[in-house]
């Protein structure tokens, strides 16, 4: 069965660290790839997605995300946080049979 | 409407209870989901709905749970005889299909479900 894994519960940075989740997908065919963001008391919202094309995707507030698809994987990444990215981060993958799946979350804090 | 729309927002009943949850998807999309958060568990599939069928069933957690959308539009998930653990947020989300857009599922901010 499809499955998206996200390898860290939490994590706590401080300001200006760099970041990196991890997200794993176990399906071997073509896959629409996401990272929504659920800020807390807020409904989930979309970070970046990836369809085709380039690998490296770009989405709102510096986040960016790289599909390896060798590898299943597509993590997501910012270059320094900022204590606003304080939030639960979900990767989330959809199958063409019509499945969008969600990984267990990661929690970022990030300590001013 | 101009988003994802669920009710009630808050549900408090009591054990062996029925309950009836609403989405309102935003208008046009062909896809909904149903989706259950609890903590620590990130977001459990439920179903998905694309028009008003329902091609994959097998995330409903139990016999007591089922959905159904009408006119491509409305969808309620219903849980007969309400056990504690069912306590948790169901989310909805709507997109258009997936399959053939660069486009994105919008959620709603939930039905948190307390069982007691």
């Amino acid at each position: 069965a499809q499955s998206v894994s996200q390898h860290n519960h939490h994590v706590i940075l401080s300001e200006a660290a760099s970041l990196e989740l991890g997200c794993n997908y176990s399906y071997g065919g073509t896959v629409n790839l996401f990272w929504y963001v659920q800020y807390p008391g807020q409904h989930l919202q979309l970070l970046l997605k990836y369809f085709s094309g380039d690998p490296l995707v770009k989405g709102i507030k510096g986040f960016e995300a790289e599909f390896i698809k060798s590898k299943f994987s597509f993590n997501l990444r910012k270059p320094s946080v900022q204590w606003s990215d304080t939030a639960e981060y979900f990767c989330a993958v959809y199958n063409q049979g019509g499945k969008l799946i969600f990984g267990q979350g990661t929690e970022l804090s990030v300590k001013p | 409407g101009a988003g994802v729309s669920q009710s009630p927002s808050n549900k408090v009943t009591e054990k062996g209870k029925d309950v009836e949850l609403r989405c309102d998807p935003i208008s046009g999309h062909t896809a909904l989901y149903w989706y259950r958060q609890s903590l620590g568990q990130g977001l459990e599939f439920l179903i998905y709905f694309q028009g008003n069928s329902a091609p994959d069933k097998s995330g409903l957690p139990s016999d007591r749970f089922s959905a159904e959308r009408t006119g491509g539009s409305v969808s309620t998930l219903t849980i007969q005889r309400t056990q504690q653990e069912d306590s948790a947020v169901y989310l909805c989300a709507s997109s258009l299909d997936l399959r053939v857009g660069n486009t994105e599922a919008f959620f709603g901010q939930g039905t948190r479900l307390t069982v007691v």
